[in-house]
């Protein structure tokens, strides 16, 4: 079954800072997609970045972007120049089809002023 | 664009009570569509899935019940409410690979 693994319950990072995210996967799958997402106090889910397996190129998107070793099973996000904004709790997922998407447990990430 | 709303906001039940939380989506046709819950401090966890009308699929024997009456239209129900059902109940709709979440409904048991 797969499952997905994110090892770090709690985070922090200082203002304008770069902080990652680490998130591991286990599947025996080839082609998947692989997720970020952010859910902030509201606990509205947003998604952040997204990854398709069969891409070796990393996804970017402003300031997030990912590190994908699909090798490894590694997925982690990297968040540059940190804002206020950004503290919230972060969930990798992963997706084989359309109906089955794994979650982490999730990261708490803590933005200091 | 697609939105997806979801009421209420914030219900509380007693023990033993029925349940109807509504999810629609606005601006897409034959969405997949999701219900998910998140107990406190926790990640998701994927109650029911449906690819179209009438067409329900549980991912856990749960307490719950799921039902599509409309193309748009998910209904989480329950015909007795558990103290184990609280909860923060999410909504999503998907077209491809990536799921969109609605704003959650947060169910509190009494």
């Amino acid at each position: 079954a797969q499952t997905v693994t994110q090892s770090q319950p709690e985070m922090s990072v200082q203002e304008a800072e770069t902080v990652t995210l680490s998130c591991t996967y286990d599947t025996s799958e080839s082609d998947y997609y692989l997720f970020w997402y952010k859910q902030p106090p509201s606990r509205q889910m947003i998604l952040v970045i997204r990854q398709e397996a069969y891409k070796q190129q990393n996804a970017t998107e402003n300031r997030f972007s990912v590190n994908f070793q699909k090798a490894a099973k590694s997925f982690s996000l990297k968040i540059s120049d940190s804002q206020l904004g950004d503290a919230a709790m972060y969930f990798c997922a992963y997706e084989y089809n359309n109906n089955d998407m794994r979650f982490g447990a999730g990261t708490r990430l803590t933005v200091k002023p | 664009s697609q939105t997806i709303h979801q009421w209420p906001a914030t219900l509380v039940q007693p023990v033993g009570s029925p349940l109807s939380l509504e999810c629609t989506v606005e601006g897409t046709s034959n969405p997949n569509l999701y219900w998910y819950r998140q107990a406190a401090g926790r990640g998701l966890q994927l109650l029911f899935y449906s690819v179209g009308i009438g067409q329900i699929s549980s991912e856990v024997p749960q307490n719950l019940s799921a039902s599509r009456p409309q193309d748009r239209q998910f209904i989480l129900s329950s015909k007795k409410l558990l103290l184990s059902d609280s909860g923060f109940y999410l909504c999503a709709w998907s077209e491809g690979y990536e799921q969109y979440f609605g704003p959650g409904t947060r169910l509190t048991v009494t």
